[in-house]
């Protein structure tokens, strides 16, 4: 059974630093895996999908990467800023159009 | 235009009522979920719906119904709601054309329940 843990559970920044997001899976047969943000009462946004054959995705500050093979992903986002506090969300999907499974989310705050 | 779409945002209810959740996806996907997130967070499928069929249906008390009129649409109904109920259910829809094609999931707002 896939399991998704992301570290660490909650993470604290001043405004400009560049930050890391961790997320594992225990299962290294995936199709893809995909970041997402979640605002308090609000969906899921989806941020970045990377496919199992690929590496590193990038979007604007984002950079996600993924080494299947020890099971792990990373988020990397450049100069953070006060509107990228919500809380990301790793998930995997181990074939088409199955289900995510989820992480726990790390709750990023970027002090202004 | 919204492009998947809940109603309603906000549920309170008394326990052993019977509720409907709705959900409508305009994106012209062919695969509806729904997820349960509880109060810590943590997000689980409960079903998935591919073309109006079942496809995935996780250990799910029976209380809990899915219902696809169409492709476009899949409605969560709970029966006789108890107070662990209480939790954001999200709907999402995708694409689903196959192992060539990583279609990203597109989640609703959410429809908050609250079992009193």
């Amino acid at each position: 059974k896939q399991e998704v843990t992301q570290i660490p559970a909650a993470l604290s920044v001043p405004e400009g630093e560049n930050l890391v997001l961790n997320c594992s899976f225990t299962d290294s047969a995936i199709y893809n895996l995909q970041w997402f943000r979640q605002d308090p009462g609000k969906g899921l946004t989806s941020l970045l999908l990377i496919q199992s054959s690929q590496r590193e995705q990038t979007s604007g500050r984002l950079n996600a990467s993924l080494d299947k093979s020890s099971g792990r992903s990373t988020l990397y986002i450049a100069a953070s800023q006060p509107g990228d506090s919500a809380t990301y969300l790793c998930a995997v999907q181990e074939t088409s159009g199955s289900r995510l499974t989820f992480g726990e989310g790390t709750q990023l705050t970027v002090n202004p | 235009d919204t492009a998947v779409s809940q109603t309603p945002k906000y549920l309170v209810t008394q326990m052993g009522n019977d509720k409907s959740i709705k959900c409508e996806q305009n994106l012209g996907h062919d695969t509806m979920y729904w997820y349960k997130q509880d109060s810590k967070k943590f997000l689980k499928i409960m079903f998935s719906y591919n073309n109006k069929e079942l496809i995935i249906n996780e250990t799910v008390p029976n209380r809990f119904s899915p219902k696809s009129p169409d492709k476009a649409h899949l409605n969560l109904h709970i029966n006789s709601l108890e107070l662990g109920d209480s939790a954001v259910y999200f709907c999402a829809s995708s694409l689903n054309l196959g192992q060539s094609s990583p279609y990203i999931q597109y989640f609703g707002a959410g429809t908050r329940l609250s079992v009193l």
